[in-house]
């Protein structure tokens, strides 16, 4: 069946560091995929979202990287700052329905 | 412009009772859906309306679930009678339409079952 997964639960960073948070996932015909940042007490907020016809998408701070041929997905975060501790789902639509397939999730903590 | 709203922002029941859930979407939102998130776990899909009308469900565990959208305006998720593997946060998520259609999730409802 369809699975997205990610490779590590917890990612400790200094603060200003990079990030670098990944994804694996196991359908080959998806074709639209989402980054979510999840704050404690709130719920999932976009992030950046890439279709399978692109390789790199850049937001603010925020870089998203797709490898078709290995189907995986990461999320790098320049400068990260204490504002972007969180936990970061990514999150799968292949079928053009509204169902969302997610990853289980990375804590990113960023120390001061 | 609102967000989605969530009704119990937390709820603890005892096993075998009843608890109502509820979401607001945001106004003119035809698609809505329901997630949960059981035990750190990742992000599971329930189900989805397309206004009152179930378009996909799924993701619902079983027929103690049950999820209503009169009016196709907000939504009820009833869990009778809830079990222990219940607990977990329960989010609600809105979009104007499908496919590359962002969906805006609510802040969830944290399910305690003890």
């Amino acid at each position: 069946g369809e699975s997205v997964g990610l490779h590590l639960p917890t990612l400790s960073v200094q603060e200003g560091d990079n990030s670098i948070i990944n994804c694996a996932y196991s359908n080959s015909a998806s074709d639209y995929f989402i980054w979510y940042k999840q704050e404690s007490g709130k719920g999932p907020q976009f992030i950046i979202d890439i279709r399978s016809n692109m390789d790199k998408r850049q937001g603010q701070r925020v870089t998203v990287l797709l490898n078709k041929t290995v189907k995986h997905l990461s999320l790098q975060i320049a400068a990260t700052q204490p504002g972007d501790s969180a936990v970061y789902f990514c999150a799968e639509n292949g079928s053009n329905t509204g169902k969302l397939i997610f990853g289980q999730g990375t804590t990113l903590q960023v120390k001061p | 412009e609102a967000g989605v709203t969530q009704f119990p922002s937390h709820s603890v029941i005892e096993k075998g009772q009843t608890v109502t859930l509820r979401c607001d979407p945001i106004s003119g939102h035809d698609n809505l859906y329901w997630y949960r998130r059981v035990m750190g776990k990742e992000i599971k899909f329930l189900l989805h309306f397309v206004k009152e009308s179930k378009q996909d469900e799924s993701g619902m565990p079983n027929n103690r679930f049950l999820a209503e959208r009169t009016g196709g305006t907000y939504s009820t998720l009833k869990v009778q009678p809830a079990e222990l593997e219940d607990s977990g946060v329960y989010f609600c998520a809105s979009s104007q339409g499908l496919g590359l259609y962002e969906q805006y999730f609510g802040p969830g409802t944290r399910l305690t079952v003890t």
